[in-house]
């Protein structure tokens, strides 16, 4: 079974310009998340995906991060403009669907985006 | 709001020594647990999980049991080897019943490299 897709792994971009960053999660899974793990912190939710509705983005800097999900597959993740900051690793997971039961509940991860903001 | 406290790093053992990982939370209800590892340059990968009070995951060698009396959840691991150096996330799930969405809260993480 493959894994969560993302690209690209790394960016460097300087302070007020834009990025977007690509997650295609495992195959038949409902549920999408984005993290932003800022280096030494753990990750934090930005945003939360159910199938291609919204269920949680009350952490999401929203005057400058957006994110879409309109076939209920893959996502994207953009920052306009970015800051110095949003330098950190953004992470996507994928789970099977929400409240399908605590077995199902478990969260695959991507191997991240590193972004630099110069 | 739930949060989870882990034991700071980093933590340097060397090969065969006995790991402990502190982790403790507060949460509402009944959360799940959970232990994920990060090598270097990967995303995170689940180690266990524990689903209710008592319960205890165990995987590669490493273990942890959800202790509601003491909110914890601690990472042990009876002799680690080199391949074990990373980066340990504890995280709690909230429970079905807490309703709203499920996110993981996560720790800061811990930093484990050991020596040959």
């Amino acid at each position: 079974e493959a894994g969560v897709a993302q690209s690209p792994r790394y960016k460097i971009i300087e302070k007020r310009q834009s990025v977007a960053f690509w997650c295609n999660p495992i195959s038949g899974h409902a549920t999408l998340y984005w993290y932003q793990q800022i280096l030494g912190q753990g990750p934090k939710l930005l945003i939360q995906f159910q199938n291609n509705g919204v269920v949680d983005d009350s952490q999401l800097p929203k005057d400058r991060f957006s994110a879409e999900r309109l076939k209920g597959v893959d996502s994207t993740l953009k920052i306009q403009p970015a800051k110095l900051e949003d330098s950190a690793v953004y992470l996507c997971a994928s789970s099977p669907r929400e409240n399908s039961g605590r077995r199902r509940e478990t969260q695959y991860f991507g191997p991240g985006t590193r972004l630099l903001v110069l | 709001g739930d949060s989870v406290t882990q034991m700071e790093g980093p933590v340097t053992l060397s090969e065969e020594a006995f790991l402990t990982i502190n982790c403790t939370y507060t949460a509402t209800g009944y959360p799940s647990l959970f232990w994920y590892v990060q090598y270097p340059g990967e995303g995170l990968q689940l180690l266990l999980k524990a689903t209710k009070a008592d319960d205890k995951g165990s995987n590669k060698g490493f273990e942890a049991t959800y202790r509601k009396e003491t909110t914890s959840f601690h990472l042990e691991k009876g002799s680690v080897q080199v391949s074990d150096s990373a980066v340990y996330f504890c995280a709690l799930r909230r429970g079905v019943s807490s309703g709203s969405a499920r996110q993981l809260t996560f720790g800061s993480g811990t930093q484990l490299t050991v020596l040959p």
